[in-house]
């Protein structure tokens, strides 16, 4: 079993709809869970970061985070064909030193 | 202007032929990380450094090297390069370990070819 998997994509939605992306870990222990944007051929960028049980809301973007169940999502309200890129669920377990990340998810979002 | 810097790029070499890859940041940031990206496989973490001194593996240490003599800087090594080491790499920094209120800053890739 991986420690930090994302449901597999590629994912389309169109213009306006709601992306939900999943990620599952391993370590019970994780705290600190992150959610970057990686547009092709350059860096990963963070847009949005969950440390406590429920809901985070910045803007279109939504994280969720169960830790009982060991799960955490991001919602992208409203979507938009700049959303377009491949995401990346990280998790620092307890080693505060590392950083995990899943195989991402593409998103598609067609005009 | 805060940034993580890395050098080269792009490089081509051969098999066995050392390299260095240098990462650089002007954040004065503690905590210092290397990963490698292959296709559908994510960001897999190779070393990270703690502060000065301080360096620990990752998941995928195999083959490579790291130093932290200075904060600023963080070089990863390839003393034997080998094929299966093309990949893109991306150094990464925060101020101290990910976590709430400290975020991890990349740096813009260097992509490496083992032929």
């Amino acid at each position: 079993q991986k420690e930090v998997e994302q449901n597999s994509g590629p994912l389309s939605v169109p213009e306006g709809a709601i992306a939900s992306l999943n990620c599952t870990y391993s370590d019970r222990g994780s705290q600190s869970f992150f959610w970057y944007r990686q547009y092709s051929g350059k860096s990963p960028e963070l847009i949005m970061s969950i440390y406590s049980n429920g809901d985070k809301e910045d803007g279109r973007f939504t994280a969720q985070l169960n830790k009982a169940s060991q799960y955490v999502s991001l919602l992208i309200r409203d979507s938009q064909p700049s959303d377009s890129a491949t995401y990346l669920c990280a998790v620092r377990g307890t080693n505060a030193g590392k950083s995990t990340f899943g195989d991402g998810t593409t998103l598609t979002v067609k005009p | 202007e805060a940034q993580v810097t890395q050098n080269p790029r792009y490089l081509i070499t051969v098999t066995g032929k050392k390299l260095t890859v240098t990462c650089s940041q002007n954040m004065n940031h503690e905590y210092m990380s290397w990963y490698r990206q292959d296709p559908g496989l994510g960001l897999r973490q190779i070393y990270y450094s703690m502060n000065v001194e301080v360096t620990d593996k990752g998941d995928v240490p195999e083959g490579y090297k790291v130093s932290r003599k200075e904060k600023r800087n963080f070089p990863l090594i390839l003393e034997s390069p080998s094929p299966n080491q093309t990949s893109l790499y991306f150094c990464a920094s925060s101020l101290f370990p990910p976590g709430e209120g400290y975020e991890q800053y990349f740096g813009p890739g260097t992509r490496l070819t083992v032929t």
